[in-house]
C-alpha cells in the first residue's frame, strides 16, 4: 500500500524565515513525488516534482530514499507562500497509476 | 498547458435529489478520471478511478450505488450523487493524469440541505 504522511497541519513562519514542509511516504516500488499546493480559493496546482529537480518560487525538495521522505524548503518565506501544500506519491496499483495524497499542511506566513 | 474543466463549481439541492458533477478535458483526451472527494482542511480521499468506456473503480468504503460514476466520452466524466443527505456536503475534485503529470478540475462545492 502506498501511503504519504505529513505530520504538520499549520506552519507558521514569519516573513523571511526559512520554511519546511516535512513528508514521509511508504511505496513498495520506485516512487513519483509531487508537492502540490492550493492558494485561497483556487484549485490544487502542481508545485515541483522530484524527477525535475528544479526550484519553483523558491522552494525545492529532494527525495531521500533511505529516509523515504520529500520535504519542501524554501530559505525565505513570503507571505504569498501562504497557502495549503500536499504532498502526493504516484504509484503503480493494479488498477493503474493512483496519486496518494498526504493531508496537507497549512502554512502560514506572518509579517 | 493541460486544462480539466469542473461544473457545476457550486450548487445547492435538497435532501433526496440527484446532483450531477462534469469533468471535461479541455485539450487532450483522457482515458481515466479521478474523482476526490476534499472535507475542510483536510486531505483529498480518493474516491473511484473512472475508466472511459469500463465500469469505474471504486475504492474501499465508497458507495457505488450512491456515487454514480459516467465516463461515456474520452473528454467527460461525470459522477451523480443520488438521493443526496447533508452528510454527503463536500468539496468535490476531479483529476486526471498528462503523462505523470495529474490535473486538477477547480471543484464542486456540494451543499444538500
Amino acid at each position: 500500500a502506498q501511503r504519504v504522511t505529513q505530520p504538520e497541519k499549520l506552519l507558521s513562519v514569519f516573513k523571511g524565515a526559512p520554511v519546511e514542509l516535512k513528508c514521509n511516504y511508504s511505496y513498495s516500488g520506485s516512487p513519483e513525488l509531487f508537492w502540490y499546493v492550493q492558494y485561497s480559493r483556487q484549485r490544487l496546482q502542481l508545485l515541483l516534482r522530484h524527477i525535475s529537480r528544479e526550484s519553483i518560487k523558491g522552494f525545492t525538495a529532494d527525495l531521500n530514499k533511505g529516509e523515504t521522505s520529500f520535504h519542501l524548503k524554501k530559505p525565505f518565506a513570503q507571505e504569498e507562500d501562504s497557502a495549503m501544500y500536499y504532498c502526493a506519491l504516484s504509484g503503480w496499483t493494479g488498477g493503474g497509476n493512483k496519486l496518494t495524497f498526504g493531508t496537507g499542511t497549512q502554512l502560514k506566513v506572518e509579517l | 498547458g493541460a486544462v480539466v474543466s469542473q461544473h457545476p463549481s457550486r450548487v445547492i439541492c435538497k435532501s433526496g435529489t440527484s446532483v450531477k458533477i462534469e469533468c471535461r478535458s479541455l485539450d487532450f483526451q483522457a482515458t481515466t478520471m479521478f474523482w476526490y472527494r476534499q472535507f475542510p482542511k483536510q486531505s483529498l480521499m480518493l474516491m473511484a478511478t473512472s475508466n472511459e468506456g469500463s465500469k469505474a473503480t471504486y475504492e474501499q468504503g465508497v458507495e457505488k450505488d450512491k456515487f454514480l460514476i459516467n465516463h461515456a466520452s474520452l473528454t467527460l466524466s461525470t459522477l451523480t450523487v443520488t438521493s443526496a443527505h447533508p452528510e454527503d456536503s463536500s468539496f468535490y475534485i476531479c483529476s486526471t493524469f498528462l503523462g505523470t503529470e495529474a490535473f486538477f478540475g477547480q471543484g464542486t462545492r456540494l451543499t444538500v440541505v
